[in-house]
């Protein structure tokens, strides 16, 4: 079974600070990683995904994000926080050749001025 | 840029009456899925389907819930009879292959209300 937890529902940066959004994971078999973003009235688009390979996986926007299998974490973060940034994000995992993604509740950021 | 596409934007409803949600994947995409969100709460896998068949399916996914491809284009979800609980936000996505290798597009979503 694999499941999703991530913290804090609500993240308040100030633009031009560090933006950082937590999610721990648990996964019986390898897990496949991913952050979605989700704007105001549309769909979910795909920031980065961690399959095999390279821990630290960079994405669109400047974001990136590093896997510890250790600490069964995949914190997403980004050096500095734009206004554009303010959204809701989506922690997901899934299994190698699985068809289903298990999200998270999600993280909606705020970024102020 | 190809999109996932989805009509309507917002169904309203009576409770025990049946709707169907439709999406248009993207053409050269080979795995199709719904996923929903309920108010304030997490995105909820239902269904996968890949070759005319449903490849996985969640616990939500019950006797209720159907999935059909009719015509080589359309995705469609039905809800046979809903429920006041069916109320949410439901999403299509696709995929050229398993969800774990590729990426998954979503559509902008159907909200759905019943009354």
């Amino acid at each position: 079974a694999q499941s999703v937890t991530q913290l804090g529902s609500h993240v308040s940066v100030s633009e031009g600070a560090l933006v950082l959004l937590r999610c721990n994971y648990s996964s019986s078999v390898p897990p496949y990683l991913f952050w979605y973003v989700q704007y105001p009235n549309q769909g979910l688009q795909l920031l980065l995904k961690y399959t095999t390979g390279a821990t630290l996986v960079k994405g669109i926007n400047g974001f990136e994000a590093e896997f510890k299998k250790s600490e069964t974490s995949f914190h997403l973060t980004k050096p500095s926080a734009h206004m554009s940034d303010a959204a809701e994000y989506f922690c997901a995992v899934s299994a190698a050749g699985g068809f289903k993604t298990i999200f998270g509740a999600g993280t909606r950021l705020f970024v102020k001025a | 840029e190809p999109e996932v596409t989805q009509t309507p934007s917002h169904q309203v409803t009576q409770m025990g009456q049946e709707v169907i949600l439709r999406c248009v994947p993207i053409s050269n995409h080979l795995y199709f899925y719904w996923y929903r969100q309920i108010l304030g709460q997490k995105v909820e896998f239902l269904v996968s389907f890949y070759n005319n068949e449903i490849s996985e399916k969640s616990e939500i996914f019950d006797d209720q819930f159907s999935v059909e491809r009719p015509d080589g284009s359309n995705f469609t979800l039905k809800i046979r009879s809903t429920k006041l609980e069916d109320s949410a936000m439901y999403f299509c996505a696709s995929s050229v292959g398993t969800s774990s290798y590729n990426e998954q597009f979503f559509g902008p979503g159907t909200r759905l209300t019943v009354l």
